[in-house]
């Protein structure tokens, strides 16, 4: 079955970078569109970005555009989530999720990023 | 594109619970939900509307109408007590994908 883990979060000062990796496995990876959606603690959910099932297009949220980078690596069934220039706003559990038809059909546990002083 | 849910939702077990989703003509929109429990990865419940994937029960169903999407839960269980999210694709923006705030769904 589909499974996604997300791993690379943690406590970092505001103004450092980060970068978050999520694992694929149980389905072609190299087929899908791919997603970072987040959470702040308490609150709703939030679309960060997609990368297309190629790596060709990518699009982002625009709180996180040009601090952001979304991208994969088809060869090692991965995603990632380079993010540069972190805010205390950012703090959110950060989700990988599947692409299908503009929804998103599986979710993995997701990855804790806290960034404070 | 904004998408508006009530705070929260009670309902007593074995009723039915009725979830809204509002947003401008969102009847011309796919509408998707989700649920999330505490402490866990929000679950896809209902698809384009009214879909329904594997293994969630035949008692959560979906519509979308004029200005209201809906996600109709029946039968209530206490396992349904979750927090319950819309979400559509806005095509007038770039490439953006939209959440409603959220409902919390209390079995009483």
């Amino acid at each position: 079955q589909v499974r996604l883990v997300e791993s690379g979060g943690g406590v970092v000062q505001p103004g450092r970078s980060l970068r978050l990796s999520c694992a694929a496995s149980g389905f072609t990876f190299s087929s899908f569109g791919m997603h970072w959606v987040r959470q702040a603690p308490g609150k709703g959910l939030e679309w960060v970005a997609i990368i297309s099932y190629d790596g060709s297009n990518k699009y982002y949220t625009d709180s996180v555009k040009g601090r952001f980078t979304i991208s994969r690596d088809n060869s090692k069934n991965t995603l990632y989530l380079q993010m540069k220039s972190l805010r205390t706003e950012d703090t959110a559990m950060y989700y990988c999720a599947r692409e299908r038809l503009r929804y998103f059909d599986s979710w993995g546990q997701g990855t804790l990023v806290t960034v404070s002083a | 594109y904004v998408l508006t849910q009530p705070p929260s939702v009670s309902v007593a077990p074995g009723k039915t619970a009725r979830i809204p989703c509002g947003g401008n003509d969102i009847g011309s929109k796919s509408v998707h939900w989700y649920q999330q429990k505490p402490g866990q990865a929000p679950v896809l419940v209902v698809y384009a509307d009214s879909g329904r994937p594997s293994g969630i029960p035949e008692r959560f169903s979906g519509s979308n109408s004029g200005n209201t999407a809906t996600l109709t839960i029946s039968r209530v269980e206490a396992g349904d007590e979750a927090d319950y999210f819309c979400q559509v694709w806005d095509s007038s923006g770039d490439h953006s994908y939209v959440f409603g705030p959220g409902t919390k769904v209390t079995v009483l």
